[in-house]
């Protein structure tokens, strides 16, 4: 079945250190997001890739980045963790702009920071 | 101002009943869509229904069911005969516009619903 993949599912970093979430998918889509969600919160939008082109949020930090190197891949990178940044991370895919097609999510990644 | 607002933080159903999860948008956009997830609490996002600005009839998915009073600006979700493994966190979220490389969408704060017996 086409879907969305996270790994890991849960990955725990010492706090500083830098930790890299990986997203892949089979749905061949254009867009592909990054959401940070606390506990009991809603998701977030960190940033989105179309295609090649890179969308970064306003209100995100620097310490988040973010790569594409293809159509299936997208790598969340959180450079010096801080207790702050504990979170879901979910990543999410979609076909393009306008359409009324969902966003098809992971399982996404728990982050916990020692 | 918020774009979504889901005003019930918790809700409770009994069994085999219906329940209504409210949602209200505010948007000066004309194109729009509106979205429904469950998020159980394994963390997964399971898209459940979609509503288009200028769908003329309620959208339907099995036992969801999405009330959209445009004048209104509400998409509320309604599961009918509700299950035990309804019990999860109900989020709405909302597409604006068509142009734009994004397809954005912005979430409400969600609803926790526990289905008893």
């Amino acid at each position: 079945d086409a879907m969305v993949i996270q790994n890991p599912r849960y990955q725990v970093t010492q706090f500083g250190k830098p930790v890299t979430l990986s997203c892949s998918q089979t749905l061949n889509h254009n867009v592909m997001y990054w959401y940070q969600q606390k506990s009991s919160q809603a998701p977030k939008l960190l940033f989105h890739y179309y295609d090649k082109d890179f969308n970064n949020e306003a209100d995100t930090p620097d310490n988040f980045q973010s790569r594409r190197p293809n159509t299936s891949f997208c790598f969340l990178d959180i450079r010096s963790p801080g207790l702050g940044d504990a979170a879901m991370y979910l990543c999410a895919t979609a076909t393009g702009p306008g359409s009324n097609q969902p966003q098809h999510f992971g399982d996404g990644t728990r982050l916990s920071i020692l | 101002a918020q774009k979504i607002t889901q005003t019930q933080p918790g809700m409770f159903v009994q069994e085999k009943e219906a329940v209504t999860l409210d949602c209200t948008y505010d948007t000066s956009d004309p194109s729009y869509g509106l979205f429904w997830y469950k998020q159980p609490s394994s963390g997964e996002m399971i898209f459940l229904i979609y509503q288009g600005s200028y769908d003329q009839q309620n959208a339907t998915e099995g036992r969801y069911s999405l009330n959209f009073q445009k004048a209104r600006k509400s998409a509320n979700l309604v599961i009918s005969a509700s299950q035990l493994g309804d019990s999860a966190m109900y989020f709405c979220a909302m597409r604006e516009g068509v142009t734009g490389g994004g397809n954005k969408l912005t979430f409400g704060t969600g609803t926790q619903l526990k289905v008893e017996l």
